[in-house]
């Protein structure tokens, strides 16, 4: 499968643990993209990563949200001290470095925290 | 900052009939413009997309899409529904190309046999 993979796709975590999601983009894609969706709302831009850069992480939405892509390739998102209000769906996108190109979507990891 | 709005979370349509789903923008720059669609139990997929010039954009399974900005809108439509359009749908803007995306709240789209 050469599409975004996301791990684990589901987690259910209990309040004020820490959690972190893996992405896998496409191979080759420069820019990695980070979304959240929440139940009956459009996906949530969070940040983004040029190869190992991150570009734009003012849109995460608390500093218990931290995200990293060490060598370019996987990136994680990072949660620390879960709230109730953290789940949601957390959704990884590719693209390649040029821009006006299509962002391939992975099937997200859901949080549940209880 | 960019943003979009979809009215009407849910929509029906029987089959056979006409698809129409509004999406409409605000931008402080010339938009690009996208919609798309997401099936149960998958990931995001690209229906279509306005960059620059037609401002009729065709994408797949039949859908296609008006850009005017006039009305700031680019709604989505197909002529003719079929069982599997069943899913939901968004709309999104970006101000810069670069997948950073303003998203709707999305349709549902159910289709009546």
């Amino acid at each position: 499968d050469t599409g975004v993979s996301q791990n684990p796709r589901h987690k259910i975590t209990k309040r004020g643990q820490n959690v972190t999601f893996r992405c896998d983009p496409i191979s080759e894609h420069n820019r990695l993209y980070w979304y959240r969706q929440t139940l009956g709302q459009g996906p949530e831009f969070l940040t983004y990563f040029q190869n190992e850069a991150q570009l734009e992480k003012s849109r995460l939405l608390s500093d218990r949200f931290s995200a990293e892509r060490p060598k370019g390739s996987f990136s994680t998102l990072e949660i620390q001290r879960t709230e109730q209000g953290d789940s949601a769906m957390y959704l990884c996108a590719s693209s390649p470095n040029t821009g006006n190109t299509e962002a391939f979507f992975g099937q997200g990891t859901r949080l549940t925290v209880v | 900052a960019q943003s979009v709005t979809q009215l009407g979370s849910h929509v029906s349509v029987s089959e056979g009939a006409l698809v129409l789903l509004r999406c409409n923008y605000s931008s402080s720059v010339p938009p690009y413009l996208f919609w798309y669609v997401q099936y149960p139990n998958q990931g995001l997929q690209l229906l279509l997309k306005y960059t620059t010039g037609a401002t009729l954009v065709k994408g797949i399974n039949g859908f296609e899409a008006e850009f005017k900005k006039s009305e700031t809108s680019f709604h989505l439509t197909k002529p003719s529904a079929h069982m599997s359009d069943a899913a939901e749908y968004f709309c999104a803007v970006s101000d810069d190309g670069n997948n950073r995306l303003a998203f709707g709240k999305g349709n549902q789209v159910v289709v009546i046999p």
